[in-house]
């Protein structure tokens, strides 16, 4: 069966530190990867999604920036984070094979910029 | 692109009694469209999907209907319990297509005891 792992669970950074997220997927090839934010009490932000290796497309301009360096692997990342980069961070996954296309979410990262 | 309406924001209903919350797309060529279930502080879980070619699907207390002239589909619950209270996204996309859903902005629901 699929597994998507995502870390850290939590994080704590200050205004102006690098971030890099981490996600994998397990037990599926060629997977579609999602990458989203949920600000407190609000709804799912679509960052990024990849549809394969090097392939990376963004939905919102701002100071992140998503890469693909192996099939099962997505990474979030920042030079320089501000307090607004503060959320849940979740990243999902999903197969387009025949008769399957259900998306799923990793457990998330919590991230608190001070 | 396509934009998926929710209501109601929250939701609040009595132990035993129905949910029923309720989207609109505007895509027509949309033809999936899954409900998420979100505990505080977890991850959106996949609860119950349905595909154009069916009105109506069932699960144990929850059920999805999609009515595609009107473009909009709804997620009902039956007998709620305390455990149901969370927030439900509903979203849709066209099945086999690489697009990522577009989500609706979320419904919380609380079971009042």
């Amino acid at each position: 069966s699929q597994t998507i792992h995502q870390w850290p669970a939590t994080l704590v950074q200050p205004v102006g530190s690098p971030l890099s997220l981490e996600c994998t997927v397990e037990g599926t090839s060629n997977p579609n990867l999602y990458w989203y934010r949920q600000a407190a009490g609000r709804g799912l932000q679509l960052l990024f999604y990849s549809v394969g290796i090097g392939q990376i497309s963004s939905e919102v301009p701002q100071n992140l920036s998503a890469s693909r360096p192996q099939d099962r692997q997505f990474i979030l990342s920042s030079k320089k984070l501000l307090l607004s980069d503060s959320g849940f961070y979740l990243c999902a996954w999903s197969t387009i094979l025949a008769g399957v296309g259900e998306q799923y979410f990793g457990p998330g990262t919590r991230l608190t910029v001070t | 692109g396509e934009n998926v309406e929710q209501h109601p924001s929250t939701l609040s209903v009595q132990e035993g009694d129905s949910a029923v919350i309720k989207c609109t797309y505007s895509d027509s060529a949309s033809n999936y469209f899954p409900w998420y279930k979100q505990e505080l502080g977890k991850r959106p879980q996949l609860i119950i999907d349905i595909r154009s070619n069916v009105g109506e699907k069932k699960d144990q207390r929850i059920a999805v209907t999609l009515n595609k002239t009107a473009k909009h589909f709804s997620l009902h619950i039956t007998e709620t319990q305390p455990e149901d209270s969370a927030v439900y996204f509903c979203a849709a996309r066209r099945w086999g297509s690489a697009r990522q859903l577009t989500f609706g902005s979320g419904t919380q629901l609380t079971v009042l005891p």
